[in-house]
């Protein structure tokens, strides 16, 4: 399809579990994004990337969060050691850096509940 | 500390009526602001945006109205239908552009019909 792709959509772990997840952008769209909705709360940014330049990281909330973007394109969040309060809906979103109009696209989102 | 804040979590008007959705923020930094809407089991969608040199964007039945002074902005969907009825956020960055948006926790409109 032609929007943001991500997966998996529904993940459920157990406390201590690394998980990743996979975000596929539009194709042709330099930069890309990572949020998270948590029960109740508005989206909180997490970290962003754009093109070749070295990613803003300071959305995420600790060393247990990394992520990585290969070749431009395709993104994986990794969460080391989950704990309950991981659990939320985890979006990615990708954009033309310099389109006025500031429009990210997001993706369906991937929902890890950690048990 | 909340710096993108919408204090009504739900809102419900009638089928034809006026919703009128508000926003207000902290940050004097942000200097451009956008409104998503989301379906539930759905990534947010971007509706509408406006920069800190205007004070209003139309487009169509939306309409996004920015008071620096009040640090406050709101979205008018005129007329409200069914299907507007989602979860709406509020939006802002700094810089004016996309990187890293400051979301609000959202309002809930239902459309009544």
């Amino acid at each position: 399809g032609a929007g943001v792709s991500q997966s998996p959509s529904n993940k459920v772990t157990e406390k201590g579990k690394d998980v990743e997840l996979r975000c596929d952008p539009i194709s042709g769209h330099t930069a890309l994004y990572w949020y998270r909705q948590s029960l109740g709360q508005g989206l909180e940014f997490l970290i962003y990337f754009q093109g070749n330049s070295a990613p803003d990281k300071s959305g995420l909330p600790s060393d247990r969060f990394s992520a990585e973007r290969t070749g431009g394109s395709v993104s994986t969040l990794t969460i080391q050691r989950t704990q309950q309060e991981d659990s939320a809906v985890y979006l990615c979103a990708s954009s033309l850096v310099n389109r006025g109009t500031g429009e990210l696209f997001f993706g369906e989102g991937s929902r890890l509940t950690v048990l | 500390d909340q710096q993108v804040k919408q204090n009504s979590p739900s809102l419900s008007v009638q089928e034809g009526r006026i919703s009128i959705l508000n926003c207000d923020y902290t940050n004097s930094m942000f200097d451009y602001f956008l409104w998503y809407k989301k379906y539930p089991a759905e990534g947010p969608t971007f509706l509408i945006s406006i920069s800190s040199i205007k004070d209003k964007n139309e487009d169509g039945r939306f309409t996004v109205f920015l008071n620096k002074s009040a640090k406050h902005l709101s979205l008018h969907i005129v007329p409200s239908q069914p299907g507007d009825s989602a979860v709406y956020f509020c939006a802002a960055s700094e810089g004016g552009s996309n990187y890293k948006l400051t979301f609000g926790k959202g309002t809930l409109l239902t459309v009544n019909p």
